[in-house]
């Protein structure tokens, strides 16, 4: 149980192109879903918080307009980087909460396989 | 506020030997959970531990072990007769559980890793 699954695993494309990642929870209804980055060598950072039905919550210095997440159902939330530019080149990586099931497994996160971008 | 250091940001051993790698956190909370994860080359967060703050136990899983010490706000881990196969970038990580939480339980906040290399 608690699988979640993230697409593509990797990404190339133009500047000035959009991209989206998909996260969906398998098995689970992921009533919240977090989307992180990572710089190389870096760690991994959170830039939004998804519920589902409402609007996602920034983190600080994290452009909503660029970076539009979309959590319509319980089973799927997307990412979609507008116009991207080399700089947005990152690894992103989401995970998914299910916050109907009862007990101490629904404050647990479980994380997907991540997307590594490159624009070029 | 919540904060996870890692002081160690590369670590070098031959095989065989032992490694502990070390973890720090800081919160507020009085219910939270402690992560390890592995992150290999091909960047997927391999999940390794999960413990709660009101479980002090020692763990042992094989050559892995974790030392919880709640009193100096340590959780380190420990790789006994470290392989090639070990190295890896291992991410420390600490979630915040109180139901007060609401939307943002399952929010992880990662130290800045440690890469590990184990030399043949």
């Amino acid at each position: 149980g608690a699988v979640v699954s993230q697409h593509p695993s990797w990404v190339i494309c133009k500047s000035g192109t959009s991209v989206k990642i998909e996260c969906r929870s398998l098995d689970f209804q992921a009533t919240t879903m977090f989307w992180y980055r990572q710089f190389p060598k870096q760690s991994l950072m959170l830039m939004a918080t998804s519920n589902e039905g409402s609007k996602a919550t920034y983190e600080q210095g994290v452009e909503k307009d660029k970076f539009l997440i979309n959590h319509a159902s319980l089973t799927l939330s997307t990412l979609t980087v507008t116009s991207a530019h080399p700089e947005d080149s990152s690894f992103y990586i989401c995970s998914a909460r299910d916050g109907v099931r009862q007990g101490a497994m629904n404050t647990e996160a479980f994380f997907g396989q991540g997307t590594r971008l490159t624009v070029v | 506020a919540q904060k996870v250091t890692q002081a160690q940001t590369e670590i070098s051993v031959v095989e065989k030997e032992d490694v502990t790698l070390d973890c720090v956190y800081e919160t507020r909370d009085t219910t939270y959970y402690l992560f390890w994860y592995k992150q290999p080359p091909s960047g997927e967060l391999v999940f390794l531990i999960r413990r709660n703050s009101f479980d002090e136990q020692n763990e042992i899983s094989g050559r892995y072990s974790w030392n919880f010490q709640k009193s100096t706000s340590s959780f380190n881990f420990t790789i006994t007769a470290s392989q090639v196969v070990d190295s890896a970038v291992y991410f420390c990580a600490l979630s915040e559980a109180s139901r007060d939480r609401g939307s943002t339980l399952g929010r992880l906040y990662f130290g800045r890793g440690t890469q590990l290399t184990v030399w043949p």
